[in-house]
């Protein structure tokens, strides 16, 4: 159980464009879901939280209007990116939190979107 | 800000050998969670902590809430190759279920067979 699914797993995209990234929980639902940033060699970096039916809540230095965040149900949240740039090329994690009970959260396989 | 500080940053051993990392904080967390992170994968959960002093196995691994809720710690014995990856750990402070988590930097190992 507590299965998170990311789509697409990788993208190409010309500078300029926009790209949809969704995150799906599988097996449960998930009043709360997070996007994460990751670089190379390095930790996690969060840069929001989503829950479902309300606006997003983002991190100190992230662009809300150049990285939009919809939390469309109790078990899709999507990123999209737009106007990408090549400075926005990353790999790109969805999480998201078991509804009720103790704190689990779970990870999707991440989305490498490469803007060329 | 809170920040979590994760030892060692890398670890390189021999199959079999036994393998401890820690992570450490000046703030108070109220759970703790240890994941495990392959090359162009997500991370995966291995272990979650909730109770100060609570410790926990998952086959060959083991983790600890510390006692004063400011540290814990993953054991992994008898290391096999499929042990290589990044661990992390997180924190969640506070008394909301719905809060975010505060990652360590990560331990990078590697398990030589």
């Amino acid at each position: 159980g507590a299965v998170v699914s990311q789509h697409p797993s990788w993208v190409i995209c010309k500078s300029g464009t926009s790209v949809k990234i969704e995150c799906r929980s599988l097996d449960f639902q998930a009043t709360t879901m997070f996007w994460y940033r990751q670089f190379p060699k390095q930790s996690l970096m969060l840069m929001a939280t989503s829950n479902e039916g309300s606006k997003a809540t983002y991190e100190q230095g992230v662009e809300k209007d150049k990285f939009l965040i919809n939390h469309a149900s109790l078990t899709l949240s999507t990123l999209t990116v737009t106007s990408a740039h090549p400075e926005d090329s990353s790999f790109y994690i969805c999480s998201a939190l078991v509804a009720g009970g103790i704190y689990e959260q779970y990870f999707g396989p991440g989305t490498r979107l490469t803007v060329t | 800000g809170q920040q979590l500080n994760q030892s060692p940053q890398s670890m390189f051993i021999q199959e079999g050998e036994d393998v401890s990392m820690n992570c450490t904080s000046s703030s108070i967390f109220n759970t703790w969670l240890w994941y495990k992170q392959d090359p162009g994968e997500g991370p995966v959960l291995l272990i979650a902590l909730y109770k100060a002093g609570e410790l926990t196995s998952n086959g060959r691994l083991t983790a600890q809430f510390g006692i004063t809720r400011k540290d814990s710690f993953l054991n992994i014995s008898a290391s096999i190759p499929s042990d290589v990856g990044i661990y992390f750990c997180a924190g969640l402070s506070g008394s909301s279920n719905t809060g975010k988590l505060i990652f360590g930097q990560g331990t990078t190992l590697q398990v030589k067979p």
